[in-house]
């Protein structure tokens, strides 16, 4: 299996702050990598996939970068509703589409 | 508007079995792979399975292999995932979600949960 390793676990930060949240997958998965926001009780939101692909309907301060084994989600000027929990998503081998573990965004 | 409902979901004892629903709407459902994936309380998404648009190619992840089946029924626009011999572990809300062109899911249900306990 690929595994997804994101970094930070977890992130404190204000509103107006820029964030990135990093994904690495443990071999080249090309551009096969989505992103996801999970907010408390609710069911997963499609952000960003194939590594940069902005989802309808997402804000464009929301954009993803990278290639192969690295990837970053990036947030430009954090919203009130941004606070989440955040997962990276390889789509390159269907055995199995594996996860990252999280990356838990909280109000400074 | 793109609508997907899951049912099915409840306490079941060691060993049982359930068959959860993932009714779909707003879209065309033939043409759209789907997936299930799971969620453990307090943990992070798990990807279990996904189904192709007609069925005919058919994934899982081998945690679920040769106890969990997924099916679906496109004049009924519904998405099924059965489930035998479950256990302790396979506690988590189940969700189901469409395939998007790139591997990715772009539209998710609420989830069903699924408790196994004695």
């Amino acid at each position: 299996d690929i595994q997804m390793t994101q970094s930070p676990s977890s992130l404190s930060a204000s509103v107006g702050d820029r964030v990135t949240i990093t994904c690495r997958a443990s071999q080249s998965i090309s551009s096969y990598l989505n992103w996801y926001q999970q907010k408390s009780g609710k069911a997963p939101k499609l952000l960003i996939y194939a590594a940069s692909g902005l989802q309808s309907g997402v804000p464009s301060r929301f954009s993803g970068s990278g290639s192969g084994t690295d990837f970053t989600l990036t947030i430009s000027s954090l919203q009130p509703e941004d606070f989440a929990t955040y997962y990276c998503q390889q789509s390159y081998s269907a055995l199995p589409y594996t996860f990252g573990q999280g990356t838990k965004l909280e109000i400074k | 508007e793109v609508q997907l409902v899951e049912s099915g979901g409840g306490l079941v004892q060691p060993g049982g079995s359930l068959r959860l629903s993932c009714a779909a709407s707003g879209f065309t459902f033939s043409n759209f792979w789907m997936h299930w994936v799971r969620q453990a309380p307090g943990k992070g998404l798990v990807w279990v399975s996904r189904i192709n648009s007609d069925g005919s190619s058919i994934t899982y992840a081998d945690f679920v292999k040769g106890r969990f089946t997924i099916s679906r029924d496109n004049a009924k626009n519904t998405l099924y995932l059965q489930m035998n011999s479950l256990g302790a572990e396979d506690t988590a809300v189940y969700y189901c979600a469409r395939g998007k062109g790139s591997g990715s899911e772009d539209y998710w249900g609420q989830g069903t949960l699924v408790t196994v306990s004695s």
